[in-house]
């Protein structure tokens, strides 16, 4: 079973524009991640959101987190073709934090 | 090395047949974890070692599927008998300690397809 679940599954925009991604989970977490998977192979971390925390930032990356509402957002500002990849939110499987549960992701087309 | 590697990047099997997806983790890394990514899909936790010891292996399908950390470094996952709904992508991703709040670092994966 998938904890989380990214919205869009698909996203097209133009060089420069921004990207928004969100992502809903079902249950209590300690932290939200997220991934970025190139080519369907390795997963690059990109940043972790605590339970406690509302907002984080990272380069041109912006991530927001509602627990109230039990969903995540990642905002990718002036967006480059290398961004062009699939995205995922993962949360901790249980509170021991034995593995993660992702999300069936975003893909992200950025064209020039 | 500087990241997680697996070998084989890519293995191609027959339905029946024994396959082993070697994972070396990052040097000092006790926590070692392997997942399976299906086409479309989000990676899909399989099993987390700690150390020697598989600390949690609720992901594992069935009795078909095992996986070994002898020594708390490389860790090998096995699998019998495959069968065509084995073919997925298989990461492994390793840890500088377990818990919560730790980022795991993926290797590039081994595409395993059976014929």
């Amino acid at each position: 079973s998938q904890q989380g679940e990214e919205d869009p599954q698909a996203l097209s925009i133009q060089e420069g524009e921004n990207a928004t991604m969100n992502c809903s989970y079902k249950t209590s977490i300690n932290n939200l991640q997220w991934y970025r998977q190139n080519s369907g192979r390795g997963l690059v971390h990109l940043i972790l959101i605590r339970s406690n925390e509302r907002e984080k930032h990272s380069g041109r990356l912006r991530v927001t987190l509602d627990t109230s509402k039990k969903s995540s957002s990642l905002l990718i500002t002036a967006s480059r073709a290398a961004d062009t990849a699939s995205y995922f939110c993962a949360t901790d499987l249980n509170q021991a934090g034995t593995a993660l549960i992702f999300g069936k992701g975003t893909t992200l087309s950025v064209s020039s | 090395g500087a990241g997680v590697s697996q070998t084989p990047s890519n293995k191609v099997t027959e339905k029946g047949k024994y396959v082993e997806l070697r994972c070396d983790p990052i040097s000092g890394h006790t926590a070692l974890y392997w997942y399976r990514q299906s086409l479309g899909q989000g990676p899909e936790f399989l099993i987390y070692f700690q150390g020697t010891g598989a600390a949690d292996d609720s992901g594992l399908p069935n009795d078909r599927f095992f996986a070994v950390r002898p020594e708390g470094s490389v860790s090998t996952l096995k699998i019998q008998r495959t069968e065509r709904g084995d073919s997925a992508v298989y990461l492994c991703a390793s840890s500088s300690h377990g818990g919560s709040y730790n980022e795991q670092f993926f290797g590039p994966g081994t595409r395993l397809t059976v014929l």
